[in-house]
């Protein structure tokens, strides 16, 4: 099975703070994801990466940035959190294109 | 604009009946679709996914059928059981099958 780990289930910061979220796979996979899930909006994808050092926006990168330096492990960062980023976090990996995305089970951040 | 949309926020049913859940999109150019069910505090689970190559694909109790003209997916479940009991969200990706587009899910709930 493939394991897809989230460093944090719940996570609480102050608003300025420079916030670090973390995934890692084990499953070898080349794709991984980061979402956010919000009430009656679904996920949206922040940005994805497709191999190490790579990566592409989504569909809302901003105020976000990520860092892939091993193939396994995928961070989020929010450069300077703000309340409107308080949300549940997402991660996920997928082996190659047209395969099922993996999710962890999610960081609930809240920013105060 | 919402390229995956489910239309219907809940869905109620009893134990033993169908469950149908529908998503309709708009791109065109969407090459590959997945259902995933999420519990409360949990990760997305994939579920069962078809290509546009096909229109239909089966998995035990859940079945995905694809109307390409009509640009709509469904997915069945029957029997339904009380654990199905979850939020229920459609995905689209293109032919390169990385990004998913997610529609913002539909709550089943199933009674016994």
């Amino acid at each position: 099975d493939v394991k897809v780990t989230q460093s944090s289930r719940y996570l609480v910061k102050r608003t300025g703070e420079k916030v670090f979220l973390e995934c890692v796979q084990d499953m070898d996979h080349e794709n991984m994801f980061w979402y956010r899930q919000d009430p009656g909006l679904g996920l949206r994808l922040i940005y994805f990466s497709y191999d190490v050092k790579m990566k592409e926006k989504g569909d809302i990168p901003e105020g976000y940035s990520v860092s892939r330096e091993k193939k396994e492990r995928f961070s989020l960062i929010l450069e300077s959190a703000s309340t409107n980023q308080t949300s549940m976090y997402l991660c996920a990996s997928q082996f190659r294109g047209n395969q099922p995305q993996h999710f962890g089970d999610g960081t609930r951040l809240s920013i105060l | 604009d919402q390229q995956v949309k489910q239309n219907s926020p809940s869905l109620s049913v009893q134990e033993g009946r169908i469950s149908i859940l529908n998503c309709d999109y708009t791109n065109s150019m969407f090459d590959y679709f997945l259902w995933y069910k999420k519990y409360p505090a949990e990760g997305p689970t994939f579920l069962i996914s078809i290509s546009s190559i096909k229109d239909k694909n089966e998995d035990g109790r859940f079945t995905v059928f694809l109307n390409k003209s009509a640009k709509h997916l469904s997915l069945h479940i029957v029997p339904s059981q009380p654990g199905d009991s979850a939020v229920y969200f459609c995905a689209a990706s293109d032919q390169a099958g990385t990004a998913l587009i997610f529609g913002k899910g539909t709550t089943l709930s199933v009674s016994s």
